[in-house]
Parts: C-alpha cells; structure tokens; sequence
C-alpha cells in the first residue's frame, strides 16, 4: 500500500521566493497533519484537516503560510515569501477516523533550504 | 508548544545491550506512541498505547503507558546495528488530535 507521499524530497530556494509543498495522504485517511522539524524546536504541528476542513492552524507561524486541502487526496503548504529561517524539514501525516485515537503515517518529509 | 521531556538525549551502546528511554510530562494524555526516524525518512511507528499501565511488544520492543498517563517508556532488548536512528515518544489527547514529541532520543550502537 501507498504511504503517505510528499513532494518535492528537496527545495533549495533564494529567499523572498514562493514555496509550495505538496502531499497525498493516504487513500482512506480523513485526518492530515503537517509538521515542521527542526533541530532547536524538534516536531511541531503547524496545521491539521479533518474531511479537507482546517481545524487548528494555531501552529501556522504567520500570515507568510497558508494550508489548503481542495479534496480528500491531496494538500498544499504554501509559503511566500520564504525567508531563511523557514528552514526545516516539513512533514506531512496522515491517520483515519476510529473508535479510538488511530496512529499517524508520516511521509519522508520536505527538506527545505531557504537562502 | 507543549513538549514531552525525554531522556536520555543520546546514548551510545554496545551490540546486544539493551537499551532504555523514556518519556515525561506535566500533563495527561490517553494515547502514547513511540516512532523511530531514519536519516533522511519520516518517522516510523514502533507501538502505540491506549490505556494506562498496558504494556506492549513489538519484536525486540516493549513500550509500557505510564499509570498516571503521564509517561512512558521503550525498552529494546539485544540491540543491533540496525536500530541505530533517533527515538521519538509522542503522546496524543482524544480525538485524533495532533501529536506532542519529546525531543528524541539518538541511538548509536557500537558493533
């Protein structure tokens, strides 16, 4: 079965550029999360989906991000513009809806440099 | 953010040692979960917990939920070269909600 796919795996770019990063969860998945990894924060959420809708983007550190997800297959984290300390490995999971917290599947990840 | 305190930050071990690493926090969660990281991957899950004091096994793996439900820990017997990685606890209030991670836990092991 296909995981939960991110794209692209790197993304060197000059600051003041538009990013965008994509995602698949996977097929069934009605949650999707996105992370940011970095060395002195570790994981953190930035903003999570239920059924496409945003429920939290609390994480989201300002306006420069925004999340969408226009169906069930498929979400964008959009950064613009990107500055250096956007830096970071961002990370998409996906889980499903049970009669108990179900467990998150995590993409490979978006290494994103910004310089 | 909230974060998990675990301990220990690394550890550097000799093949068939086991090994210990826990998880800590000022508050109650109902769900813990373990995940492991390769360099240049995403987290993976080892185990996942439900219910305070249960106590599970995966393979070399043993993970126990805490009975306050603030804690956790993961034990692997015998270790191997290949469990070198960085461990992450996770914990999770109801409701698929998103995952608070500890800081991890690097492991090197040392053939």
């Amino acid at each position: 079965d296909a995981g939960v796919i991110q794209s692209p795996r790197h993304e060197v770019t000059e600051m003041g550029q538009e990013v965008t990063l994509r995602c698949k969860p996977i097929s069934g998945h009605d949650y999707l999360f996105w992370y940011r990894q970095t060395m002195m924060r570790g994981l953190e959420l930035l903003i999570y989906f239920n059924n496409n809708v945003p429920i939290d983007d609390s994480g989201m550190p300002e306006d420069r991000f925004s999340a969408k997800m226009p169906n069930a297959s498929f979400s964008t984290l959009k950064i613009q513009p990107s500055e250096p300390r956007d830096s970071a490995v961002y990370f998409c999971a996906s889980s499903a809806t049970g009669n108990r917290n179900q467990p998150q599947h995590f993409g490979d990840g978006t290494r994103l440099s910004i310089l | 953010g909230q974060q998990l305190n675990q301990s220990p930050q690394s550890m550097f071990i000799q093949e068939g040692e086991d090994v210990s690493m826990n998880c800590t926090s000022s508050s109650i969660f109902n769900t813990w979960l373990w995940y492991k990281q390769d360099p240049g991957e995403g987290p993976v899950l080892l185990i996942a917990l439900y219910k305070a004091g249960e106590l599970t096994s995966n393979g070399r793996l043993t993970a126990q939920f805490g009975t306050t439900r603030k804690d956790s820990f993961l034990n692997i017997s015998a270790s191997i070269p290949s469990d070198v990685g960085i461990y992450f606890c996770a914990g999770q209030k109801p409701g698929n909600t998103p995952l608070v991670f500890g800081k991890g836990t690097r492991l090197s092991v040392i053939a």
